[in-house]
């Protein structure tokens, strides 16, 4: 049971390249988000899925795109990197209908992009 | 919208003392939760402890604790007998229920344990 995954850990790309960070779970759940960490800023929610085939946007969702096509997997893409996308990426995860009622979102290690 | 504030971005505490950490929010609904995640030096998110509004009873987890205050929107952390290994960004989040169990975290307490 890995939890949650997001590959790559690190990338650079120069102003104007695409990319695509990819989030699996193997933990059936429902709910999958994408963040971005940045100094002095917390987290901050880009995108979010409820649900295989469904996304919505979060706070900061310009210049981003995401897609859930398996229940699995939830991708963020970026289509044209300005340096303002230079950040730390989380992707994490929770359960529809919570066992315990809890709440917790499950998270991945996160990846570090830097946009030069 | 709500908002989460954390005013205090670094903090230190000596080994074994106790060390609280502030947390405030923002928000018209009555039914939510709070929680606190500790995110150490390794970047890996984990939960500490979680509040449900409506329970009135300060929630615990062995070292840690909560102080909340519900008509003072004030949800602060006490970690008892620092630990070095409790050396870490900490972040308050808040969740609207229902909903779609979105969090609004707060920008993060920076906490160094002292040897």
């Amino acid at each position: 049971n890995a939890g949650v995954t997001q590959t790559p850990k690190f990338r650079v790309l120069k102003t104007g390249q695409s990319m695509t960070l990819l989030c699996a779970q193997d933990m059936n759940h429902e709910y999958m988000y994408w963040y971005r960490q940045d100094p002095g800023m917390g987290l901050r929610l880009i995108h979010y899925s409820v649900g295989e085939g469904t996304t919505a946007k979060g706070e900061v969702p310009d210049g981003y795109n995401v897609s859930r096509l398996k229940k699995q997997n939830f991708l963020l893409g970026l289509e044209s990197a300005a340096p303002s996308q230079t950040s730390v990426y989380f992707c994490a995860s929770s359960p529809f209908l919570p066992t315990k009622l809890d709440y917790e979102q499950y998270f991945g290690p996160g990846t570090r992009l830097t946009v030069t | 919208a709500q908002t989460v504030t954390q005013s205090q971005p670094e903090m230190s505490v000596q080994e074994a003392e106790t060390v609280t950490l502030s947390c405030t929010y923002d928000t018209s609904e009555n039914n939510y939760y709070l929680f606190w995640y500790k995110q150490p030096p390794s970047r890996q998110m984990i939960l500490v402890i979680r509040q449900e509004a409506y329970k009135q009873q300060n929630a615990t987890e062995n070292r840690f604790s909560v102080n909340f205050q519900k008509a003072a929107k004030s949800f602060s952390l006490k970690i008892s007998d620092s630990q070095l290994g409790d050396t870490a960004m900490y972040f308050c989040a808040f969740m609207k229920h229902p909903g779609t169990y979105k969090y609004i975290f707060g920008t993060g307490t920076r906490l160094k344990v002292l040897a």
